[in-house]
């Protein structure tokens, strides 16, 4: 199945630290999705994207629906330690999420 | 309310073997998708089900088949198992089919195929 691209793949920053993350795809989708996910769990939605050029944001995050609907970047500002995790982007056509390969974030005390 | 639940949380199967994986979708919840996720990848489609009709199928052979009951809780069914089906499976429901509708995700049925 199709996946989109994501990175970089892996984040080591320091606590306070700004982070910045993307996604594109060599198709458009309609719907663009911000997901967390810790060890042993599923998936947790953190924003979602509907048109074209939205942006969104989400306490520290802050996420954007690119032009072209071909791409999204996700910001996380002022990192905290529990935001270490696995974050993914997904595109959402019709009834199917396709996601990325995932970005690992380790935020550094 | 409730989450999503899935079980077992963990299983371990021989090649060549069936197993059935469960969900319970979050309470109020008709629309049932299914996900395989491999180590450090993102999870993949396998299907949706929509008030007991299957509403969509990813790139996955016909041994993955699945049902949703009437309670609209749902089951995966994998057959004859390969090495390569260890995965984390994942199931996400929502309230209907559409783009606009929120998926909440279980914590998922990790699998493993020796």
């Amino acid at each position: 199945g199709q996946q989109l691209n994501q990175s970089p793949q892996s984040m080591f920053i320091q606590e306070g630290e700004d982070v910045s993350m993307n996604c594109t795809s060599s198709s458009i989708f309609n719907t663009w999705l911000w997901y967390k996910q810790d060890p042993g769990e599923g998936p947790v939605l953190l924003i979602a994207l509907y048109k074209a050029g939205e942006l969104t944001s989400n306490g520290r995050l802050t996420a954007q629906f690119g032009i072209t609907r071909k791409d999204s970047f996700l910001n996380i500002s002022a990192s905290i330690p529990s935001d270490v995790g696995i974050y993914f982007c997904a595109g959402q056509r019709s009834n199917q999420f396709y996601f990325g390969t995932g970005t690992s974030l380790t935020v550094i005390p | 309310e409730t989450g999503v639940t899935q079980s077992p949380t963990h299983l371990i199967k021989t090649r060549g073997q069936q197993v059935t994986l469960r969900c319970s979708s979050q309470s109020g919840h008709n629309t049932v998708s299914w996900y395989q996720q491999a180590l450090g990848q993102g999870p993949q489609f396998i299907f949706q089900y929509y008030r007991e009709e299957e509403n969509g199928r990813g790139n996955f052979p016909p041994r993955f088949s699945g049902l949703q009951f009437p309670n609209y809780s749902s089951e995966l069914n994998v057959n004859a198992l390969e090495l390569d089906d260890s995965a984390l499976y994942l199931c996400a429901s929502s309230l209907g089919r559409g783009p606009n509708y929120g998926y909440t995700f279980g914590s998922g049925t990790r699998l493993t195929v020796v």
